[in-house]
């Protein structure tokens, strides 16, 4: 059984960076079935996808549209985790994010517990 | 980007009822459409995916059709642990983003 936990800071400055951390447990990172999704929750701006991280042969990411200038996603092989990276956040930023696993069919399953993230001075 | 659109936004039933909810594509995405059930402060469950399977461990009431563009969920006989916010995903095109619909809140009648 997956299981994703979450953990970094719920305040962030303006302009700094934003950096959450996701550990996988009854999966590798490294699978070549899954996929390794960031996914944030606003009243704003609903369910809105970030991007994700995925190893087939070599590592390959893909970032929403919205984020792309601002976002990094990266595994890191040795802790079996993945973290989240959004630099210059704003208040628009603020929201509770959430790590999931992709898997076949493309779906996305578990979640992590989620972090409210609260982009503030 | 591929913009999803559910109807209604919001839906009061009584338990026992038959409900369905709509998701509509701006383009097609084939069969890949993802129904998610969230309680409040909780993460996202996924309940269907691939328009019509069913995830393991979801109860049979549960069940979706559609592709192309047009998709439904559908909750055969409604139970009290049912009400909670229901949101449609499709994960046809990551250039395009995995967009999810705006979501549908079913409440008790």
């Amino acid at each position: 059984q997956v299981q994703l936990q979450q953990s970094g800071p719920g305040l962030v400055k303006p302009s700094q960076t934003l950096s959450l951390t996701c550990a996988i447990s009854g999966d590798s990172v490294s699978s070549n079935s899954a996929a390794w999704n960031w996914i944030r929750q606003s009243p704003s701006r609903g369910l809105e996808w970030l991007g994700r991280t995925y190893y087939r042969s070599k590592w390959y990411n893909d970032y929403a549209v919205s984020v792309k200038s601002r976002i990094t996603i990266n595994p890191d092989t040795s802790k079996n985790q993945f973290s989240l990276q959004l630099n210059s956040v704003t208040p628009e930023d603020t929201a509770v994010y959430y790590c999931a696993r992709e898997g076949i069919a493309a779906r996305v399953d578990p979640w992590g517990q989620g972090t409210l993230v609260t982009v503030s001075s | 980007d591929i913009q999803m659109t559910q109807s209604p936004s919001s839906l009061s039933a009584s338990v026992g009822d038959r409900v369905t909810i709509t998701c509509r594509a701006s383009q097609s995405i084939s069969s890949y459409l993802n129904w998610y059930q969230q309680k409040p402060g909780k993460a996202p469950k996924l309940l269907i995916y691939a328009a019509s399977s069913l995830q393991s461990g979801v109860p049979s009431r549960f069940s979706g059709s559609g592709s192309g563009t047009d998709f439904t969920l559908t909750i055969s006989s409604l139970q009290p642990e049912d009400f909670a916010t229901y949101y449609c995903q499709q994960s046809y095109s990551t250039l395009e983003g995995y967009t999810f619909g705006q979501g549908t809140k079913l409440e008790i009648k």
